[in-house]
């Protein structure tokens, strides 16, 4: 079994929809994820970071945590055609350092 | 805003040279790492860097690759011998190692073996 698991897509949306991405995982040593947004040919930026179960808002994005299911989304709301990328869901058990587990990312494509 | 910079943008080189993928970190940040990319692959860990030493490495990361911190501001990633599955987006990363901070990465090494 994987120890990220996400559903590489693609996920094709019309403007101004609502984007549900999410990640299921299953080492419950995982204790902080985040979500990276990713270009073609460019390096990841992080998006969202949260760290304990519930809900995160920052803007347009919502970040949820379920650590007693090992699930992860990420909403994107009134979805534009510049939010057309990969989003990459990634995890790591340490607080402040330490190698990131990365989900294998999913495509998403916001028709005008 | 401070920023990862990587040079070169695009490497190619022939199997069995050695390569170099050279990265500057942001300045204040004390650990640094290396991810890769395989072309319609996820992004995996290759190794972590901290205080000049290595603090954690993957299987991946044989005796084939190296890293070093040569002076105060590059931090770089050799492969002695290079193969074809070595082709792929190189990644550095940078963080402080304070609480909740995020890892920033640099815009990536395309690394092409012949």
């Amino acid at each position: 079994q994987k120890e990220v698991e996400q559903d590489p897509g693609p996920l094709s949306v019309p403007e101004g929809a609502i984007v549900s991405l999410n990640c299921t995982y299953s080492n419950s040593a995982f204790q902080y994820f985040m979500w990276y947004r990713q270009y073609s040919r460019k390096g990841p930026e992080l998006l969202m970071y949260t760290y304990s179960s519930g809900n995160k808002e920052d803007g347009r994005f919502t970040a949820q945590v379920d650590k007693s299911s090992k699930y992860i989304s990420l909403f994107i709301r009134d979805s534009q055609p510049s939010d057309s990328a990969t989003y990459l869901c990634a995890m790591r058990i340490t607080d402040s350092w330490g190698k990131l587990q990365f989900g294998a990312g999913t495509q998403v494509v916001v028709t005008p | 805003e401070p920023e990862v910079t990587q040079t070169p943008s695009h490497q190619v080189t022939q199997m069995g040279q050695e390569v170099i993928l050279r990265c500057v970190p942001i300045s204040n940040h004390l650990y640094f790492y290396w991810y890769r990319q395989i072309l319609g692959q996820k992004v995996e860990f290759l190794v972590s860097f901290y205080n000049n030493e290595i603090s954690e490495k993957s299987e991946i990361f044989d005796d084939q690759f190296s890293v070093e911190r040569p002076d105060g501001s590059n931090f770089t990633l050799k492969i002695r011998s290079t193969k074809l599955e070595d082709s792929a987006m190189y990644f550095c990363a940078s963080n402080t190692g304070k609480l909740f901070n995020e890892q920033f990465f640099g815009p990536g090494t395309r690394l092409t073996v012949l």
